[in-house]
């Protein structure tokens, strides 16, 4: 079972912020949050991932509460092309030759932006 | 860099068959995870490979099975398909390293009738 919580929908007005909420309480000191996106028959897109810290690249900006327990993910600028099912997922990695941890999906939230 | 690339895109097939779908991952990357999307059950993990051995696997019958080669590609086959086994395959690739993402292809969308 995953082992995060997310609503299942939420919707965005096209160039506001997009902030989609995700709880993993249960949440590993190894044990890395990841968010995907996937539009509609492809394949998974691969958007940020943080440990503790707060994260920003070019797609969103992902922030991690102190204890871990809660991160929440911000597209700042939504666009009708950011309308997708976003997966919050925790994961091990134990680094060079051994499993990278395999991805648990869970249902996502499906973000629908409106013009 | 080119992305992972999945052959064939699509692939119908009845009942008793087997399939083997094709998945050549990012330049450089070693490590191929493959997943099946059902509508019903969504994203499931299947197995996982890095220099050509498997690494883990996920709750599959023995009838998924896995491989890989010298240069990381990677083919997974599905022996006496069953109805149920319709679904979208998908591979990803990473590179070794703590905490690294995982690159996916478009899937093969797989059809049993």
């Amino acid at each position: 079972d995953a082992k995060t919580t997310q609503p299942t929908s939420m919707d965005c007005a096209e160039g506001r912020a997009a902030n989609l909420p995700c709880n993993h309480s249960t949440i590993s000191g190894n044990e890395y949050v990841y968010w995907y996106r996937q539009i509609h028959s492809q394949g998974p897109q691969y958007i940020i991932h943080g440990l503790k810290n707060n994260e920003t690249n070019e797609m969103a900006s992902l922030i991690i509460t102190e204890d871990r327990k809660s991160s929440t993910l911000i597209l700042p600028h939504a666009t009708l092309r950011d309308t997708a099912v976003y997966y919050c997922i925790v994961r091990v990695a134990t680094g060079y030759g051994g499993s990278q941890g395999n991805l648990i999906f869970g249902k996502g939230t499906k973000l629908s932006v409106k013009p | 860099k080119a992305g992972v690339t999945q052959t064939p895109r699509y692939l119908i097939k009845t009942r008793g068959q087997q399939v083997t779908l094709s998945c050549s991952p990012i330049s450089g990357h070693r490590s191929v995870s493959w997943y099946q999307q059902t509508p019903g059950q969504g994203l499931q993990f299947l197995f996982e490979y890095f220099s050509e051995t498997q690494r883990n696997k996920g709750n599959f019958p023995g009838r998924f099975s896995g491989r890989q080669f010298s240069n990381s590609r990677s083919e997974m086959n599905v022996s006496t398909l069953e109805l149920g086994d319709s679904a979208l395959y998908l591979c990803a690739s990473s590179l070794q390293r703590e905490g690294n993402e995982q690159f996916f292809g478009p899937g093969t969308r797989l059809t049993v009738l």
